[in-house]
This record gives structure tokens, sequence and C-alpha cells, in this order.
């Protein structure tokens, strides 16, 4: 049982432009969701968060949105940089155990 | 203190062998978490400790595996009898316990773990 999903597990876009992954789940209960960037060989990043109760969250270069009615979340790079070139999981958790239920990733290649 | 530690960083190992990881968290940190991860997947959540008491236990977890966390500080992962299917990354994270906010989690590298 998925109940986090990343249905593109790659994303290709040119340097400068937007990038735009997204994520879907399935639990209404889930109280946070997060974005951690993953390079090679390391462990995962945590970029940003949002909280169920909000429906958009910005920090610089990233902005998550929350559409909790579909389900649906998606981050949203701008401008895009090579050093971006990355995997990036959505992550869900429930506030008690603070356990995070991570999608599969999408790879996102940025392109000089 | 600069971040989430594990060691080894990898491990090659025999099926049947029995091995076990090391992983030192963040200090202060009274949470500390273990997820596995295999190729083309997420990390998937095995169990998590608040100070030395261990307070969840994925079912993914069989009885092969045992975690403690003595003291409350650093954490280990034991796994008996290795079988082929546990080769994967094992992840460290930590957090610290807010009252109200996101629990952040900071991972470590991984152990990768190769059972032969």
């Amino acid at each position: 049982d998925q109940q986090v999903k990343q249905n593109s597990p790659s994303l290709s876009v040119q340097e400068g432009r937007i990038s735009i992954l997204n994520c879907d789940y399935t639990n209404s209960m889930f109280d946070y969701f997060l974005w951690y960037k993953k390079y090679p060989a390391e462990g995962p990043t945590f970029l940003i968060s949002i909280s169920s109760i909000k429906d958009k969250n910005e920090d610089g270069r990233f902005t998550v949105f929350l559409n909790k009615s579909a389900k649906h979340l998606s981050l949203h790079i701008v401008p895009s940089q090579p050093g971006d070139s990355a995997v990036y999981f959505c992550a869900a958790l429930t506030g008690n155990t603070g356990k995070l239920i991570f999608g599969q990733g999408t790879t996102l290649q940025v392109k000089p | 203190d600069t971040g989430v530690s594990q060691d080894p960083r990898h491990k090659i190992t025999k099926r049947g062998q029995n091995v076990t990881f090391r992983c030192d968290p963040i200090s202060e940190h009274n949470r500390l978490y273990w997820y596995r991860q295999t190729l083309g997947q997420g990390p998937e959540f095995l169990t998590y400790f608040q100070n030395e008491a261990q307070l969840e236990k994925s079912r993914l977890l069989s009885d092969r595996f045992s975690a403690e966390r003595p003291k409350g500080s650093f954490s280990t992962l034991e796994i008996q009898r290795t079988e082929q299917g546990d080769s994967a990354m094992y992840l460290c994270a930590s957090s610290p316990r807010t009252s109200g906010g996101v629990y952040e989690q900071y991972f470590g590298p991984g152990t990768r773990l190769t059972v032969t």
C-alpha cells in the first residue's frame, strides 16, 4: 500500500527554467509534508516542508504547494540550477511518531 | 558535531553472518530513526527511539533485526543470519523533539550492506 506516490521517475529541465515535481498521497491524516533532496552516496537532505493546514510555503527558490482536496502536493524550483540535479523525495508524516513515509523519488536533471 | 554519522559506510558480508551498524545522532536530538532504502525506492521506516525507549517497530523488521539505543545516545542496528534480501542502504536520522511544528529529520550518509 503506497501511501505516498511520485509517479514521475525522472524530469529534465533547462537551467533557468522552472522545475515542478509532483507527489500524491492517500492518507488524509498526514499532518506534514516534506521534501528531501538526495545526492548519490549521501543521505537525504531536508529542503522544505508544509503543514496540512497551509496551502503554500516558500523558501528562496523553493515553493511547495498543497492541494488537500486533491491529495496532491508539488515542489517548484525557480530558477533551476545544474546543482539542483538530484533525486527528490516527497515524504509525509503524522505528528505523533514523526516517522516519515516516502515516495519513490523523482530524479531531476537540470541541463546547462 | 556537524551531523549524523554512521559506521561503517559499506559492509559486504556472506549470507548467514551477523552484522551490526552504528549511528551517532546530532547531539541533544532525542529522537532517532532507522530506515532502509532499496534501489529505485524511497526510504522505508524500520524503527524509532525517543531517548533510550524504542517506541515503534515496522512490520518490515523481522525477528532477525534488533536495534538498541543505550543511554539515549548512539544506536546500533544488528541483523542476524543475513539474507540476500537484506542488501540495501540503511539510513539513520535524528530529530529534536519540539512542541508543535514539523519534526525535521537529519539523515546520516547511510551504510550500504551487500549480502553475497
